[in-house]
């Protein structure tokens, strides 16, 4: 089937840590994002890239960082530099601006 | 530019009631509409889309949506809900001259809880 895997589905990361997390898809879809999710506030968009080897910063890049070597995969790296990381991550993708389809989530936890 | 304002962020209703999430956009000359639906630690489900045609949409789980340009507004409806539409639904635009990407634009989320 085809689709959007995150992975892991739960993180925890120490103060002071960098964690990455995973997105493939199999959709063949040229361009993905990254959102992030907290209570209240809807999907706020981190990175996203329309091709490989190119991403753009969102609203609230900051503390991130991004890559985009293959097609099928946009994994997203949370800094230490993110002073608050807990948070519900979405990643999603596209065929131009027609329908997102998103991955299951990962929800990430400061310990 | 762009954003999406979702005017309740609460919707409580009794189950077999009609129910109506209200969703705004401001203004642009062309836009693609859409509505999603999360369920507790889920990712994000598409209800329904408008992109062009009808103004009516109709979509899964016998939900529909009315595009009205005049009023930059996209409201979902649904006739009689059950307890199975418990969620948080979100509406998202997408708009057709921004050149600078093509990311969906959320707005903050309606909760609509269903009892019995």
């Amino acid at each position: 089937d085809g689709g959007i895997t995150q992975s892991p589905k739960y993180l925890f990361r120490k103060e002071g840590q960098n964690v990455t997390l995973s997105c493939e898809q199999n959709l063949n879809h040229d361009a993905m994002y990254w959102y992030r999710q907290d209570p209240g506030q809807g999907l706020r968009l981190i990175y996203y890239s329309q091709i490989v080897n190119d991403f753009q910063k969102g609203d609230i890049a900051e503390g991130y960082s991004v890559s985009r070597e293959k097609k099928e995969s946009f994994p997203l790296t949370v800094t230490s530099a993110q002073k608050n990381p807990t948070a519900f991550y979405l990643c999603a993708s596209s065929i131009g601006k027609k329908e997102a389809f998103f991955g299951q989530g990962t929800r990430l936890t400061v310990v | 530019a762009q954003s999406v304002t979702q005017l309740d962020s609460q919707v409580p209703v009794f189950e077999e009631a009609p129910v109506e999430l209200r969703c705004n956009y401001s203004s642009s000359v062309s836009v693609y509409l859409f509505w999603y639906v999360q369920y507790p630690n889920q990712g994000l489900q598409l209800l329904l889309k408008y992109l062009s045609g009808s103004t009516l949409v109709k979509g899964i789980n016998g939900f529909e949506a009315e595009f009205n340009k005049s009023q930059t507004s996209f409201h979902l409806r649904k006739p009689s809900v059950h307890i199975s539409d418990t969620a948080e639904y979100f509406c998202a635009v997408s708009d057709l001259t921004n050149q600078a990407g093509t990311a969906l634009i959320f707005g903050k989320g309606t909760t609509l809880s269903v009892s019995s």
